[in-house]
């Protein structure tokens, strides 16, 4: 199995902030590194996929970088509607896949 | 419009049994994998297992192995989820979604979740 760590667990951030979240995995996962955003009672969303690819629609103050076990999420000027929390999964070993424990972002 | 629709909540009590499933609809439904992901009352996504449709192949999370069994009927575009005997610690939000075709494997499409409550 492919264990993915993510950190921190929780970041209380001001609009306008800048945020960096990372993942690390277990073992390479070359760049088949997704990141999602969850907002309660909502299906999770994608964000980046292929650890720098922006999802279409997705706003370009989002940004992912890495390859190999370290990947970084990057949020730039943080808007009111991005307080939710982020997931890293991997999808290296498809169909298998695993997900990051999550960073909560909480309003300062 | 490609969706996901799944089945209504679900009340149970331990011990019992129950299928959920997860609707595809303005897709062709047997060439995306349909993974099954699990959220518990405030925890993160856990990846429960996954599907193809057009063969029933089936990959598990070692965590749920033997715990779930997940299925699927072709001629209704239609995937499941069963627990043949329930336990409290199963309670959480069960989330179908299907894997894109990208080269990258995200998951694209996400139903709106089925909440199991398993209580005596």
């Amino acid at each position: 199995d492919i264990q993915m760590t993510q950190s921190p667990s929780s970041l209380s951030v001001s609009v306008g902030d800048r945020v960096t979240i990372t993942c690390r995995a277990s073992q390479s996962v070359s760049t088949y590194l997704n990141w999602y955003q969850h907002k309660p009672g909502k299906a999770p969303k994608v964000l980046i996929y292929g650890a720098s690819t922006l999802k279409s629609g997705v706003p370009s103050r989002f940004s992912g970088s890495g390859s190999g076990r370290d990947f970084t999420l990057t949020i730039n000027s943080l808007q009111p509607e991005d307080f939710a929390t982020y997931y890293c999964q991997q999808s290296y070993s498809s169909p298998s896949c695993s997900f990051g424990q999550g960073t909560k972002l909480e309003i300062k | 419009e490609v969706q996901l629709v799944q089945s209504g909540a679900e009340v149970k009590k331990p011990g019992e049994s129950v299928k959920i499933s997860c609707k595809g609809s303005g897709y062709s439904f047997t060439n995306y994998w349909i993974g099954w992901v699990r959220q518990m009352p405030g925890k993160g996504l856990e990846w429960v297992g996954s599907i193809y449709p057009d063969d029933s192949d089936t990959s598990y999370s070692p965590s749920f192995q033997g715990q779930v069994s997940i299925s699927v009927d072709k001629s209704i575009s239609t995937a499941y989820l069963q627990w043949n005997r329930l336990k409290a610690s199963d309670t959480a939000m069960y989330y179908c979604a299907r894997r894109s075709d990208d080269y990258y494997y995200y998951m694209d499409v996400w139903g709106k979740g089925t909440t199991v409550t398993v209580s005596s």
